[in-house]
């Protein structure tokens, strides 16, 4: 069991808007940074938000982050059949003195 | 542009030790902030952080996997290699390695794997 948890899967149609949430603890989402990070089939994974909201250069605007308390999510509006992937949040967690990696969730479009 | 490249031996027999060389450019890992690491997702299934290396040296272990991972830089040759031993068909995965940004404030540690490389398929079979 992951130390961030998150929904095994999640699923909409062309356009909707979905959120993927992630949650944690004091150890990490509490006390550090978020980041969510977006894998197409067969590929490398790619980061999509960072320090909880930030997205890097060349990201569309419809990817967005938050986070609040112990939890954060990934919310994707006017949702595209390119979006069907895996999505994985991680932060740093202060108890394990290491980095760590949500279970992830896998977006279907339908 | 920063890019990585993973190397190293598509199979290994169990028991025996790994070693991935991870070969970058369009950064310096002696640059304040900088870090890389590896990470790695067998088939089918979520990624796992292993290691992580930072610009002073600075090195961090999964816990659960410390026992058995070493990480080292050359600064020099770009490089960063990382060593696992003891190998087991559970270890069968795609190695990634990444840059990695680190930055501290206000009680909060911010780090997040920006570029990736390709990963490397290693299949522990005897």
């Amino acid at each position: 069991q992951s130390v961030l948890t998150q929904p095994p899967s999640a699923s909409g149609t062309p356009g909707q808007r979905v959120t993927i949430s992630c949650s944690g603890s004091i150890s990490n989402i509490g006390s550090n940074t978020v980041n969510w990070y977006q894998q197409l089939p067969g590929t490398a994974p790619k980061l999509l938000i960072y320090t909880n909201v930030q997205r890097p250069s060349g990201v569309p605007d419809r990817f967005s982050g938050s986070k609040s308390g112990t939890s954060a999510s990934l919310a994707i509006s006017g949702l595209q059949s390119e979006d069907e992937a895996d999505y994985y949040c991680a932060a740093w967690d202060d108890n394990l003195n290491g980095f760590r990696f949500g279970g992830g969730t896998k977006l279907t479009v339908l | 542009q920063i890019t990585l490249k993973e190397s190293g031996p598509t199979l290994v027999k169990p028991t025996q030790t790994l070693t991935l060389t991870c070969t970058f450019s369009g950064f310096s890992l002696s640059t304040s902030g900088v870090g890389v690491g590896w990470i790695r997702q067998p088939p089918g299934k979520a990624l796992e952080w292993l290691a992580l290396i930072y610009w002073d040296d600075d090195k961090r272990y999964s816990p659960s996997l410390k026992s058995r991972l070493t990480i080292t830089k050359d600064t020099s040759k770009n490089q960063v290699v990382l060593t696992m031993t003891n190998m087991d068909p559970v270890d069968t995965a795609t190695y990634y390695c990444a840059h990695g940004r680190y930055s501290y404030g206000s009680f909060t540690i911010s780090i997040y794997f920006d570029y990736w490389g390709q990963g490397t398929l290693v299949t522990v079979s005897s």
